[in-house]
């Protein structure tokens, strides 16, 4: 078993939909975590990072960490075509370099 | 500022040849990453430095991998004696150090193809 789950979707929704992305994981070690966007044939993108539990919001996004249900999520509010992209998330221990990641969500914003 | 950058952006190679693949890391940044991104999976990781030193080699697949880094700057992954499963990007990322909560900036990968 993966320590980070992440439904791969696609996911297709209308322009102006809400978006929910979600991740689970099994250790509780983690501390932080983080949500990445990637376009099409280039690197990851830092979106927002979290550190235990909470919310936390950017414009558009708001990133929620659930540690109790191992459980996090990414709402994206009014998506754009523009936010059509694979949306990863990771994970980190507080000391340790590596991230883990997510096999990433496919999220396609129809005009 | 200049961002990540990898050289070459596409290798095409054949089983059994050796590659070296490049990144030049943001100046300054102490840490420097390479994961694996494997089509339509998520990031894998392999290695991280801290300065020149290697802490985290746990992700490297095989001892057909290594990689060094000089000058706590350039970074070179090698792979030896290529396999057919070795094709993949391979994704380098810097941050300014190696704490939790660090952003990692990520290059736009090497595709390598290996025929």
């Amino acid at each position: 078993q993966k320590e980070v789950e992440q439904d791969p979707g696609p996911l297709s929704v209308p322009e102006g939909a809400i978006v929910s992305l979600n991740c689970t994981y099994s250790n509780s070690a983690f501390q932080y975590f983080m949500w990445y966007r990637q376009y099409s044939r280039k690197g990851p993108e830092l979106l927002m990072y979290t550190y235990s539990s909470g919310n936390k919001e950017d414009g558009r996004f708001t990133a929620q960490v659930d540690k109790s249900s191992k459980y996090i999520s990414l709402f994206i509010r009014d998506s754009q075509p523009s936010d059509s992209a694979t949306y990863l998330c990771a994970m980190t221990y507080t000391n340790a370099g590596k991230s883990t990641f997510g096999d990433g969500t496919t999220l396609t914003v129809k005009p | 500022g200049a961002g990540v950058s990898q050289s070459p952006s596409n290798k095409v190679t054949e089983k059994g040849k050796d590659v070296e693949l490049r990144c030049d890391p943001i100046s300054g940044h102490t840490a420097l990453y390479w994961y694996r991104q494997s089509l339509g999976q998520g990031l894998e990781f392999l290695i991280y430095f801290q300065g020149n030193s290697a802490p985290d080699k746990s992700g490297l697949p095989s001892d057909r991998f290594s990689a060094e880094r000089t000058g706590g700057s350039v970074s070179t992954l090698t792979i030896q004696r290529t396999q057919q499963e070795d094709s993949a990007v391979y994704l380098c990322a810097s941050s300014l150090t190696s704490s939790g909560g660090q952003t990692q900036y990520f290059g736009p990968g090497t595709r390598l193809l290996v025929l």
